[in-house]
């Protein structure tokens, strides 16, 4: 299976842009970018997820390099609500199950 | 409204008893997930089932068993033969085993003393 590196931890100040990375060398052709985010003491929510042209919707934004080999998910406006831990993960279309690394977690400062 | 209701949300037991843990969804998915999380690690695969009556094992099925009866309930058991049970569990649904998106229950935290 392909797998991804994130780095372990990133703080942003409230209201500003966050960028999350994602490495991601050996991904294939076939598989899917997907980020989802855990909250503290819940279960993780999906948040986003594509496979070739940089993807938005109303939680965030997600670039996707033109090699696929990295892509970061964007938050355009960081709010308290936002600190969580954030896997990037890579998965084929269907039947493969995701598989969740250590993640990013993200601190949001006032 | 529709989601994923696990129960309870802390759970004791002391070492040496089985526990079950109960999932309920009632979003019509066909496939469900369990899965483990450990303080400041991941998530981790233990059982899955794409369809009713049946299942598969993740990558630390050893210690937990499962059963797929119907298609809103899949309960798992954690064994005494599970060396290490305390920890964090997550049960999710997907419309499909190709699902793109899971959803995730609260979670329910064993603690084994």
């Amino acid at each position: 299976d392909a797998k991804t590196t994130q780095p372990n931890s990133m703080e942003s100040n409230e209201e500003e842009p966050v960028h999350l990375p994602c490495n991601h060398s050996t991904i294939s052709g076939t598989d899917y970018i997907h980020w989802y985010r855990q909250l503290p003491s819940q279960g993780p929510e999906y948040v986003i997820h594509g496979l070739t042209s940089n993807v938005n919707n109303r939680m965030a934004s997600l670039a996707i390099a033109e090699d696929r080999k990295s892509s970061t998910l964007i938050l355009h406006r960081a709010t308290l609500r936002d600190a969580a831990v954030y896997y990037c993960i890579l998965r084929e279309d269907y039947g493969q199950n995701f598989v969740f690394g250590p993640g990013t977690r993200l601190s949001v400062l006032p | 409204d529709g989601g994923i209701t696990q129960s309870p949300k802390y759970l004791f037991r002391k070492e040496g008893q089985n526990v079950t843990l109960s999932c309920e969804q009632n979003l019509n998915h066909d496939a469900m997930y369990w899965y483990r999380q450990d303080p400041g690690q991941g998530l981790r695969l233990i059982y899955y089932s794409q369809i009713v009556n049946d299942f598969q094992k993740g990558d630390i099925a050893e210690g937990y068993s499962v059963s797929r009866e119907k298609k809103e309930s899949f309960p798992l058991t954690v064994t005494s033969a599970q060396k290490n049970p305390t920890a964090f569990y997550l049960c999710a649904s997907s419309i499909s085993s190709g699902g793109w998106e899971q959803f995730f229950g609260p979670g329910t935290r064993l603690t084994v003393l």
